[in-house]
């Protein structure tokens, strides 16, 4: 099993543009879960889906971020436009459901210039 | 809400055991986790524990659980210079939820 796979690794982008952050979650997992680390704040919730259904989106920041989760096997996070302060690194993680715990993607780094 | 708090630091010399200390406030917290976060990577899970337990050993690694006064702690024994990382205590009340971290603590392995 390749584990959660996130993509880019990197991305760097300017003020204003819209980016795409995507995830492939473990397969037979039916939960995914995107969340975002800083120093400041530690590890937050923004958004998470069961069985493909967004459950909970009260921890996206604003209107300007978006996911969405097409198929069982895909996921993006969307941010448009994008700003400084959403410089963090975006992990994403999927979970069987049987309490065994999280398993989380390398992560995505965005730096917004 | 639900909150998980731990130290933000923790030094220790190569061969000694490390504890990490984490308290929740969640009651109905039925899982509890560790995670490992090295330098530039994601979250590795370590260890968790049901709420039913006192105890679980995996190793190098103790896990104690606390549930009346809501207090986990991770002992890892023999640490090495490869424990140095960031370590995430986490809790959630069932396996599709969120899982609720703490800020992490970073332990520093001097050789």
């Amino acid at each position: 099993d390749a584990g959660v796979i996130q993509s880019p690794r990197h991305e760097v982008t300017e003020m204003g543009q819209e980016v795409t952050l995507r995830c492939k979650p473990i397969s037979g997992h039916n939960s995914l879960f995107w969340y975002r680390q800083t120093m400041m704040r530690g590890l937050e919730l923004l958004i998470y889906f069961n069985n493909n259904v967004p459950i909970d989106d009260s921890g996206m920041p604003e209107d300007r971020f978006s996911a969405k989760m097409p198929n069982a096997s895909f996921s993006t996070l969307k941010i448009q436009p994008s700003e400084p302060r959403d410089s963090a690194v975006y992990f994403c993680a999927s979970s069987s459901g049987t309490g065994d715990g999280y398993t989380f993607g390398s992560g995505t780094r965005l730096t917004v210039v | 809400g639900e909150d998980v708090e731990q130290s933000l630091f923790l030094s220790v010399r190569e061969g000694d055991s490390s504890v990490i200390n984490c308290t929740y406030t969640d009651s109905s917290s039925t899982y509890l986790y560790w995670y490992k976060q090295e330098p530039g990577a994601g979250l590795q899970l370590l260890t968790y524990i049901f709420s039913n337990m006192d105890m679980k050993q995996d190793q190098r690694l103790t896990v104690l659980l606390n549930k009346k006064d809501k207090h986990l702690s991770l002992r890892i024994a023999d640490t090495q210079t490869g424990d140095s990382a960031i370590y995430f205590c986490a809790e959630n009340n069932s396996g599709n939820t969120p899982l609720v971290f703490g800020k992490g603590t970073r332990l520093s392995v001097i050789a």
